[in-house]
């Protein structure tokens, strides 16, 4: 069965700085990743996928996210954090030999401090 | 388009009482999927469909029931609601060919 692991609960990062939030997968066939944002009280919204072809996708809001086959990973990751950063982010993967399920992570909480 | 649409936006039930969540898109997305967030537990599938006439079971499919006689309307019962199933509910749909979910804007349910 497909699962997805987001290992922290909650990331803080000063303005400015790198960030990272942390995903691993597991899927018998090969994946397709996806990672959205979530802003309180407000649905989830889509900011990239990785389906297949080169292994850093870039997103919407200046994120982007490296896939890694080796580690069955899925980090997103954004050079520079704004405060406007601040909300709830998911992992979320279907396994392209089932491609009808679409399974989240628990999500991670990012507080990017002013 | 209007997208996706949930209604109500808000509800309280008491135990033991039934309540359908509705749910729409007028994309002609064939998949359409019921999630629930729980705090610290993410979201957890509920029930998909892919297309007319067609359902099957996600994570946490107990206690509630799917029927898809449309594309466009997905609806999700609860027939004895529990406290358990205090949560906000997701309906999410995404075109076959197509990989990106696009999410309703959500019911908060709260069973008393």
């Amino acid at each position: 069965a497909q699962s997805v692991a987001q290992p922290e609960d909650q990331v803080n990062v000063a303005e400015g700085n790198p960030l990272t939030v942390k995903c691993t997968y597991s899927v018998s066939g090969n994946p397709y990743l996806f990672w959205y944002v979530q802003y309180p009280n407000r649905g989830l919204q889509f900011l990239l996928k990785y389906i297949t072809g080169d292994n850093l996708v870039k997103g919407s809001y200046g994120f982007e996210a490296e896939f890694n086959k080796s580690q069955t990973s899925f980090h997103l990751k954004k050079p520079s954090a704004l405060v406007s950063d601040s909300a709830l982010y998911f992992c979320a993967v279907r396994d392209s030999r089932r491609d009808d399920k679409i399974i989240f992570g628990k999500g991670t909480r990012l507080h990017i401090l002013p | 388009n209007a997208g996706v649409t949930q209604t109500p936006k808000f509800r309280i039930l008491k135990i033991g009482q039934s309540m359908t969540l509705q749910c729409t898109q007028d994309m002609n997305h064939n998949y359409m999927y019921w999630y629930r967030q729980d705090p610290g537990m993410g979201l957890k599938l509920i029930y998909y469909s892919v297309g007319a006439g067609i359902t099957d079971k996600g994570e946490v499919p107990n206690g509630y029931n799917v029927s898809r006689s449309t594309t466009e309307d997905f609806p999700l019962r609860l027939e004895l609601a529990a406290p358990s199933q205090t949560s906000v509910y997701f309906c999410a749909s995404i075109h076959p060919r197509g990989l990106t979910q696009y999410f309703g804007p959500g019911t908060r349910l709260t069973v008393l």
